[in-house]
């Protein structure tokens, strides 16, 4: 069974672009979170989508969105890139997005100069 | 109240020894307490979880204790490898509501084991 796919592994932007990202769940699961982690804060949640429809979001500035296709597949965007936006994107899948368990994939480095 | 509190910050334990790391939360409502593995330029990876109702799990060489009402829980690695060295970090989640997919973590704990 293939485990959560993400593109791409790393990436380079400059200051005010914007940069899309994207997550494929493992088969059959339905529920993806996106997740920052950096050296400072940690492993923070962004937002959760299910059934293409957002159920959760953390505390995150509108800069950061995402959407859900019909397969599960996940992308979320960020606009408007600043420095503090580098960071390791993480993405996770789970059956229901409730009480299952979570798989993350290797994740995204982005860096912004 | 959302918040989880992992110790130590970093950890260095002979090849063999045991690796305790602790963590607390102050929200009742979670119900759901995983326990994840990151080495450098991985995901973090699903090692072994926990509910409430239960107060010890055990898979292979790792357990993790969980005191309910001290609002605790904690990973113990046995006989540990050079090949655990790792990060490791605590989480937990609550079932419904608005808190969807949602893992709260903790700071992490860096763990060398020394051969």
């Amino acid at each position: 069974k293939a485990g959560v796919t993400q593109t791409p592994r790393y990436l380079i932007k400059t200051r005010g672009q914007q940069v899309t990202l994207s997550c494929s769940p493992i088969s059959g699961h339905r529920s993806v979170s996106w997740y920052q982690q950096t050296p400072g804060q940690g492993l923070q949640f962004l937002f959760e989508y299910f059934s293409e429809t957002q159920r959760n979001k953390g505390n995150f500035p509108g800069r950061f969105s995402g959407r859900q296709f019909s397969n599960s597949r996940s992308e979320m965007n960020v606009s408007t890139l600043e420095l503090g936006d580098s960071a390791l994107y993480l993405c996770a899948s789970s059956l229901r997005g409730l009480d299952t368990e979570a798989f993350f994939g290797q994740g995204t480095r982005l860096t912004v100069v | 109240q959302q918040q989880v509190k992992q110790s130590p910050q970093s950890l260095i334990v002979q090849k063999g020894g045991i690796s305790i790391i602790n963590c607390a939360y102050e929200n009742t409502a979670f119900d759901y307490f995983p326990w994840y593995q990151q080495f450098p330029g991985k995901g973090p990876a699903l090692l072994i979880a926990i509910r409430p109702d239960v107060s010890e799990k055990k898979e292979g060489r790792f357990t993790i204790s969980f005191n309910k009402s001290a609002k605790q829980f904690s990973l113990h690695i046995m006989d540990s490898q050079p090949g655990d060295s790792a990060t490791y970090f605590c989480a937990a989640s609550m079932r419904g509501g608005t808190s969807y997919g949602k893992l709260t973590f903790g700071q992490g704990t860096i763990l060398t084991v020394h051969p």
